[in-house]
């Protein structure tokens, strides 16, 4: 039973370019997570998507940033136009169910961005 | 708003010595209360979890009370692992936020033979 999987797990994009992070829930998932993990800090929500729906995106950036969950295929985490201070590692979760605060959430490895 | 306030770190123990990680929160209504590990170059493993006031969780030989009145769920183990080495984080999901979870800074923990 394969977990929640990400790719690429390392990214090096030059500033200016575009950074694209996809994730696989777990098989039976249909709600995945995005949070974000920059250096010395612990993680920070962005966005939570059931299937074809955005359900909140309190945590995203206003500009540059935006998510999509797709019916079929993974997850995309898209960046655009990078600064250095996108530089992170960002991690995916996903559960099977999901709006209640007592459903676990499985991460994946996790995607670590270099913006030089 | 939600957050979660965990103990500074580094720490540092001796195998076979008591560990204890404190957690403290602040939350709209009745959270559910998770600690999460995060071993090198990996992703977060749920630890255990508690969902309503006076729980404990355990796994692996580790515990965390859900205590409302203190407003705390503290990590313990009695005795640490060279393996437990890791990044400890404490974690909130609030019933007014969609499930989505408030970390703590994270602790880490390096246990020495």
């Amino acid at each position: 039973n394969a977990g929640v999987m990400q790719n690429p797990r390392h990214l090096v994009r030059r500033r200016g370019q575009e950074a694209r992070l996809r994730c696989s829930p777990m098989k039976g998932h249909s709600h995945v997570y995005w949070y974000r993990q920059l250096p010395e800090e612990g993680l920070k929500f962005m966005v939570y998507l059931q299937k074809e729906n955005i359900i909140d995106e309190s945590g995203m950036p206003k500009e540059r940033f935006s998510a999509e969950f797709p019916k079929e295929g993974p997850s995309i985490l898209r960046i655009q136009q990078v600064v250095r201070g996108d530089s992170a590692a960002y991690f995916c979760a996903s559960s099977p169910s999901g709006g209640a605060s007592s459903y676990e959430q499985y991460f994946g490895p996790g995607t670590r961005l270099t913006v030089t | 708003g939600d957050s979660v306030t965990q103990m500074e770190g580094p720490v540092t123990l001796s195998e076979e010595a008591f560990l204890t990680i404190n957690c403290t929160y602040t939350a709209t209504g009745y959270p559910s209360l998770f600690w999460y590990v995060q071993y090198p170059g990996e992703g977060l493993q749920l630890l255990l979890k508690a969902t309503k006031a006076d729980d404990k969780g355990s796994n692996k030989g580790f515990e965390a009370t859900y205590r409302k009145e203190t407003t705390s769920f503290h990590l313990e183990k009695g005795s640490v692992q060279v393996s437990d080495s890791a990044v400890y984080f404490c974690a909130l999901s609030s019933g007014t936020s969609y499930g989505k979870l408030t970390f703590g800074q994270g602790t880490i923990l390096t246990v020495h033979p």
